[in-house]
């Protein structure tokens, strides 16, 4: 069964501070990996899309690195601000016979504070 | 640029009502998707379309039906609400038939009473 892991659940952390995200995933056949910021109330929105053959790939101060081979995948945010308290999304893409389609993680939820 | 719209915001329910909630995208996006959030849960795909007059099952259709006359809407329709339907509903679009980054609207959160 193809599944997304996240951990951890939740994190709190200084503005300011680094702070590093985890996804596991046992999904097939792998298309692409994907992370979403959701802030509340809001929808998904991507910060990065990474296929079979990247390593990392970053979006300002978030950084996601893909390491196929394990099936393992990080988020890194740098000098976090106030505003990315947010639940953060890890998303498999697996192709089917007419599209692709997405396996969700259950996100961490991401406090910043002062 | 509108993206994608989602309306209505918030609706209640009460059980064995019928409604639509409606997604529209100005993106000339073929792939157009419905999936439903619920607290502990990742998102969970209802029903999808790679194009007008073309829609699928995903992974939780029950209770619900879609169509898609035209490239730019993609509503879902509650036959009999009840209340395992209460949750968040996104309604997302991407081209490429799904491959690529999926635009999502801002949700609609239903409660059936």
């Amino acid at each position: 069964k193809n599944q997304v892991e996240q951990s951890p659940q939740s994190l709190i952390i200084l503005e300011g501070k680094n702070c590093t995200l985890q996804c596991n995933y046992t999904v097939s056949p792998f298309s692409n990996l994907r992370w979403y910021k959701q802030d509340t109330g809001r929808g998904p929105v991507s910060l990065t899309i990474m296929t079979f053959s990247e390593n990392t790939k970053s979006n300002g101060r978030y950084t996601a690195t893909l390491d196929a081979d394990t099936k393992q995948s990080s988020l890194h945010i740098t000098a976090s601000q106030l505003s990315d308290s947010a639940s953060y999304i890890c998303v498999v893409s697996f192709r089917t016979g007419t599209a692709s389609k997405l396996t969700f993680g259950t996100g961490t939820r991401l406090q910043v504070t002062l | 640029n509108a993206g994608v719209t989602q309306t209505p915001k918030f609706q209640v329910l009460k059980t064995g009502q019928s409604m639509t909630l409606q997604c529209a995208q100005d993106m000339n996006h073929e792939y157009m998707s419905w999936y439903r959030q619920d607290p502990g849960m990742g998102l969970r795909l209802i029903h999808y379309s790679v194009g007008a007059g073309i829609t699928d099952q995903g992974e939780v259709p029950n209770g619900y039906n879609v169509s898609r006359s035209t490239t730019e809407d993609f509503p879902l329709r509650l036959l009999s609400a009840a209340p395992s339907q209460t949750s968040v509903y996104f309604c997302a679009s991407s081209p490429d038939r799904g491959r690529t980054e999926a635009f999502f609207g801002q949700g609609t959160r239903l409660t059936v009473v």
